[in-house]
C-alpha cells in the first residue's frame, strides 16, 4: 500500500524560528517520487520540490532544505528562520514510479507568529 | 501567475445537477492533472491526461468524467453531484511529474445545496 503521514497537524511557531515538518511514507515500490507542495492562505498550491528514491542527498533552496531517509522512510522539510509569509498548509507527497497517482498526506498546518 | 487557467472560480448548484469545470494548462504542458480538496477527504488525485490520453485514475466517482482536448484544454465533468461533491477542483498540468515543474491553476470552487 502507498500511503504519506504527515502526523503534525499545526504546528505555531514565532517568526525567526527553525521550524520542521515531518512526512513518513510507505511505498513497496523500489522507484517512487517525494514532493512537497504549499498551499498558502489565498488557496492556490505550489510545488516545492521533487525527490527521487535514488537520490538521498538533501537538498537546501535558501531558507528551506529537505531532509530525505530511506532507512526511516521519511521527507522532512525545514524553515530555517521563519517568516510570516511562511504561514501555509504543507503537503508532503508520493507516487510510484509506474504512473502519476499522486498520494497526498493530510498536510499541516503552519503559523508563523510574528 | 502559474500560466494554468480554470472556469469558473465559483459554482453554486443544487443536487442533482450536472457541472463541467475547464482547464486550460501552460503553454507546452502535456500532461493534466485534475484534484480534489475537501475537509472530509483532504487532498485527492482524480485523474490525468496526458496528450488526449487518459494515463492515471485516482479516486475518481464513476459519476465524474474528464477529456483532454486535442488543444489540450481539459474538462471535468461531475453529474448527479450531491451535497459531499462541494470541494474546490484543481486542475496543474506538467510536462513530466517526475523531472519538471507541475503547476497549479487557481481551483474551481464547487458548492452543491
Amino acid at each position: 500500500a502507498q500511503k504519506v503521514t504527515q502526523a503534525q497537524t499545526e504546528i505555531s511557531v514565532v517568526e525567526k524560528e527553525d521550524v520542521t515538518l515531518d512526512c513518513v511514507y510507505e511505498t513497496r515500490d523500489t522507484t517512487y517520487y517525494l514532493f512537497w507542495y504549499k498551499q498558502p492562505p489565498s488557496g492556490e498550491l505550489v510545488f516545492l520540490i521533487r525527490r527521487n528514491s535514488f537520490d538521498e542527498q538533501n537538498e537546501i533552496s535558501g531558507r528551506y532544505s529537505w531532509n530525505f531517509q530511506k532507512s526511516t522512510s521519511s521527507f522532512n522539510f525545514t524553515i530555517t528562520a521563519s517568516q510570516v509569509v511562511d504561514s501555509a498548509v504543507y503537503f508532503c507527497a508520493l507516487i510510484p514510479n509506474r504512473d502519476d497517482k499522486i498520494i497526498f498526506g493530510k498536510g499541516t498546518r503552519l503559523h508563523i507568529l510574528p | 501567475d502559474s500560466g494554468v487557467t480554470q472556469t469558473p472560480k465559483h459554482l453554486i448548484t443544487a443536487t442533482g445537477q450536472r457541472v463541467t469545470l475547464r482547464c486550460s494548462p501552460r503553454s507546452g504542458d502535456l500532461s493534466v492533472y485534475w484534484y480534489q480538496q475537501s475537509l472530509d477527504q483532504g487532498l485527492q488525485f482524480l485523474i490525468q491526461y496526458y496528450n488526449g490520453e487518459e494515463r492515471a485514475k485516482g479516486n475518481i466517482l464513476e459519476r465524474f468524467s474528464a477529456q483532454q482536448f486535442p488543444d489540450l484544454h481539459s474538462e471535468l465533468n461531475l453529474s448527479s453531484l450531491e451535497l459531499g461533491d462541494s470541494a474546490l477542483y484543481f486542475c496543474a498540468s506538467s510536462l513530466n511529474l517526475r523531472t519538471d515543474t507541475q503547476y497549479f491553476g487557481p481551483g474551481t470552487r464547487l458548492t452543491v445545496l
